[in-house]
């Protein structure tokens, strides 16, 4: 079965160190997302990605968050400079249609910030 | 302001019983409500869905409710496994492709 990639599954920084974060989207998939979950609180929406760029984002997404999508497979998250309340799991998440909804998650990445 | 939220944290239910996770909305513009499954160490599973011009919809082992009257969505799981231990989260949609998800509740199931 087809399945959403995610690397690194956990990442320790320094506050201040840029991070990136990578996903491997189901291959014939057309829209790419960014979630994230703080320990213990909601599931919460970062930002969506179509046809290379941008098309909703969060207030949680400022100036300090990119995505980029540098080749037909990868979609990244990157962090310029990581606070301690960046510390969460960040979910990558696709779907084929722009149906929101039926997304197929990834197993996330969890980011540390000492 | 808008929220999507969940009534219990904790819900623990015997193995072959029923059911029943609640979760309330206070945006009426909603027309599109979500249920995910997340086990632990794991990212969200889509579960089912259903749409704001629907009341009921069923799907393997699993029913969602929606009563757009008093803004309240459930799911209710049938004869419930011990692989149904996991969290679940409703999720609302209202425009664009963003999703706002609830506190999630966690479902125990004693053997």
């Amino acid at each position: 079965e087809p399945e959403v990639t995610q690397t690194p599954s956990h990442q320790v920084t320094q506050m201040g160190q840029e991070v990136i974060l990578r996903c491997v989207p189901i291959s014939n998939h057309l829209y790419f997302y960014w979630y994230r979950q703080i320990l213990g609180q909601k599931v919460e929406f970062l930002v969506s990605f179509y046809n290379n760029e941008i098309s909703e984002k969060s207030e949680i997404f400022d100036d300090q968050f990119s995505v980029e999508r540098p080749d037909g497979s990868n979609f990244t998250l990157k962090i310029r400079s990581t606070k301690l309340e960046d510390s969460a799991m960040y979910f990558c998440a696709s779907v084929a249609t722009s149906n929101p909804g039926e997304l197929f998650f990834g197993e996330g990445s969890r980011l540390t910030v000492l | 302001g808008e929220s999507v939220g969940l009534h219990l944290p904790t819900l623990s239910v015997q193995e072959g019983d029923n059911s029943i996770i609640n979760c309330a909305y206070s945006n009426s513009a909603s027309d599109y409500f979500i249920w995910y499954k997340q086990e632990s160490g794991k990212g969200p599973q889509f579960i089912i869905d259903i749409r704001s011009n629907m009341d009921k919809r069923q799907g393997q082992r699993v029913t969602v409710l929606l009563n757009k009257t008093v803004k309240h969505l459930s799911l209710q799981i049938a004869a419930t496994q011990p692989g149904d231990s996991a969290v679940y989260f409703c999720a609302e949609n209202h425009t664009g492709n963003m999703l706002t998800f609830g506190g999630g509740t966690r479902l125990m199931v004693k053997p």
